[in-house]
Parts: C-alpha cells; sequence; structure tokens
C-alpha cells in the first residue's frame, strides 16, 4: 500500500490551462505539505496544512490554490499555466516534526 | 530563517569505499530536526537518516551515520562500503516544529564501479 499517493505522475498541458493534482496519505499524519522541484533540483515549500487548515503558503501565486477536504487529502489545483509552472510537484506528509513521507511526484511540463 | 547549504554539487565515491556529504545550516531555534533524503534517478525522495538536534549521540542507519556538530551546525552524512545503489542526489534538509522543511541543494553522488 502507497503511504502518499498522488495522481497524475505525469502531466503534459497547454499554457493557459487549468490543472489539478491530488494528493492522499494513509498514514494517519496530521500535516500535508506540496513541494515545486524545479529544473536544477531545488526543493521549495509552497503550502503545508495542519489538520485542514494552511498553515504556511510561501509568496506562491494565486492562481496556485490548494484544498485540504480532510486531514488525508491535499490537492492542487492550477489556473492559467504558465511556462515557468513546469516542474516536479511533490506532495508529502507527517506527524509533526516527524519524517516527511514524499509522494512519487508528478512532473507538470507546461508547453 | 533557516538556511541549510550543500556545498558539494557533485561528488564521486568508488564502490565499497567511504564518502562524505557535508552540509551545514542556520537556525535560531535550539529545537529541530535534521534529516538526509536520497533522490534516485526515479524521482522518489527517500528518508536516509534523521537526527534529533537536543540529542547528543548521531544517528547511524546501517552503512550510513551522520557527524552531527551543533555548536558547529554540521550535519554530515558518511556512507560506508558505497553501493551502485547509492547513486542519487541527497539533500539535506531541517524541520523545527512542524509545517515547514527547509532543503539544501543537494549533492550529486556518483559511484564507480
Amino acid at each position: 500500500d502507497t503511504a502518499v499517493s498522488q495522481t497524475p505522475k505525469y502531466l503534459v498541458t497547454q499554457m493557459g490551462n487549468d490543472k489539478s493534482i491530488k494528493c492522499e496519505q494513509n498514514l494517519g499524519h496530521d500535516t500535508m505539505y506540496w513541494y515545486k522541484q524545479d529544473s536544477k533540483k531545488f526543493l521549495k515549500i509552497m503550502f503545508s496544512y495542519n489538520n485542514k487548515e494552511l498553515i504556511i503558503n510561501e509568496t506562491v501565486p494565486n492562481r496556485f490554490s490548494p484544498k485540504s477536504p480532510d486531514k488525508a487529502h491535499l490537492n492542487l489545483h492550477i489556473n492559467s499555466l504558465e511556462l515557468g509552472d513546469s516542474a516536479v510537484y511533490f506532495c508529502a506528509s507527517s506527524q509533526g516534526a516527524g519524517v516527511g513521507i514524499f509522494g512519487s511526484g508528478t512532473q507538470l511540463s507546461v508547453l | 530563517a533557516q538556511t541549510v547549504t550543500q556545498s558539494q554539487p557533485e561528488m564521486s565515491v568508488q564502490e565499497a569505499e567511504t564518502v562524505t556529504l557535508s552540509c551545514t545550516y542556520d537556525t535560531s531555534e535550539s529545537d529541530y530536526y535534521l534529516f538526509w533524503y536520497k533522490q534516485p534517478p526515479s524521482r522518489q525522495m527517500i528518508l536516509v537518516i534523521r537526527q534529533e538536534a537536543y540529542k547528543q549521540q548521531n544517528a547511524t542507519e546501517n552503512r550510513f551515520s551522520v557527524n552531527f556538530q551543533k555548536a558547529a551546525k554540521s550535519f554530515s552524512l558518511k556512507i560506508s562500503d558505497s553501493q551502485l545503489g547509492d547513486a542519487a542526489m541527497y539533500f539535506c534538509a531541517i524541520a523545527r516544529g512542524t509545517y515547514k522543511y527547509i532543503f539544501g541543494t543537494g549533492t550529486r553522488l556518483k559511484v564507480l564501479a
């Protein structure tokens, strides 16, 4: 059983489109995250949610809107996609400051 | 603000030899956690080892061990008996409390047969 699963694994789309990435964890963790990994492999936090409440929003453009319907899910919706949004997006979860468990990533390519 | 610095963009090691990856960090907190993550070409982020800052004893996990120097804010990873499967990007990270992990820029490790 996958602990943190995110779908889709690959996403290819045109500029201007809207897309969503879904994430689910079955670990019972109270905190979930979205990270962006750019082409130079730099990992930067975008959002974190604790018990469904937004805790961190790291100056991400408001075209990115996370939604946490419950503790086990954190989805990411992106409006009006731009070329610079091309990256790998990772979902992760943790219990407090415990070990962060990552999903397998979603490679987003904006053409 | 917390920062993590990995000064070695790339390292190479001969199979079966030992290699040490460097990491320094900056934080004003006294209580925090440090991690090393491995990212192979498969893209998956895999936890290698974790260290609680309040523990003086260095963490070990099989062939992986850390040298944690709290005063110097240094957290290096030693890989013993390197194997071909160890080839990957290695990221050092710090987390305090919850809600945010700060990652270094990564070190690409090549293992030579």
